[in-house]
């Protein structure tokens, strides 16, 4: 089955640098990827998402970016604010199923 | 839109005894699932429904738990009994289509804490 792995586990930026957060995938047929952001106690809510036949995509101050080849996927956070620490979670789907990697926990600091 | 429905939104039980989560999915939506998050994971899936039948639950413990999605509509899952590593939230999430084309909604939560 999907197996996604998910790095770094903890990132902490000053306000107005940039974040980067990647992911691998194990499944060739994962075909969509989104990206979750839950803030302590809440659900995750959903930021942007890519899907296979697409290799970038931005929207605002978060772009993601698919390698279909090296089977990753990364989400880049620019101009990172204080509201956007949380904790972060990537997702492979395909076949029917959605699988979150292991989450990063953002501190953007003032 | 309405979205996911959850209920109850907090639980405590003792270990040993059962409990049950509800949830009612976005109108329309056919497929939905049912995801386990201990505290500092990511969400885990635990059963997918399409309409009214299962399509995945290879990683739902079937000695304790259960689910059901009678009508293709609402579901329920269940725990019975409960252990202390059951404490988690349990996430519920819907979705148009199961083929990966279709953003997933979640629901908020049941917080179960088992003592």
């Amino acid at each position: 089955g999907e197996n996604v792995e998910q790095h770094p586990s903890t990132l902490s930026v000053q306000e107005g640098d940039s974040a980067v957060i990647k992911c691998t995938y194990s499944d060739s047929a994962s075909n969509y990827f989104p990206w979750y952001k839950q803030e302590l106690g809440k659900r995750p809510q959903l930021i942007i998402d890519i899907r296979s036949n697409v290799g970038e995509k931005k929207d605002q101050r978060i772009a993601v970016t698919l390698n279909k080849t090296a089977k990753h996927f990364s989400l880049h956070i620019t101009e990172t604010q204080p509201e956007d620490s949380a904790v972060y979670f990537c997702a492979a789907a395909g076949f029917q199923k959605l699988v979150f990697g292991t989450g990063t926990r953002l501190l953007v600091s003032p | 839109e309405a979205g996911v429905a959850q209920s109850p939104r907090y639980k405590i039980i003792e270990k040993r005894q059962s409990v049950a989560f509800w949830c009612n999915p976005i109108s329309g939506h056919a497929t939905l699932y049912w995801y386990q998050q201990i505290l500092g994971q990511g969400p885990k899936l635990l059963i997918q429904f399409q309409n009214n039948g299962v399509v995945d639950d290879s990683q739902l413990p079937k000695d304790r738990f259960s689910a059901e999605r009678l009508k293709g509509v609402d579901s329920t899952l269940k725990i019975q009994p409960a252990k202390l590593e059951d404490s988690a939230v349990y996430l519920c999430a819907s979705s148009l289509d199961s083929g990966g084309a279709g953003s997933y909604t979640f629901g908020s939560g049941t917080r179960l804490t088992v003592v």
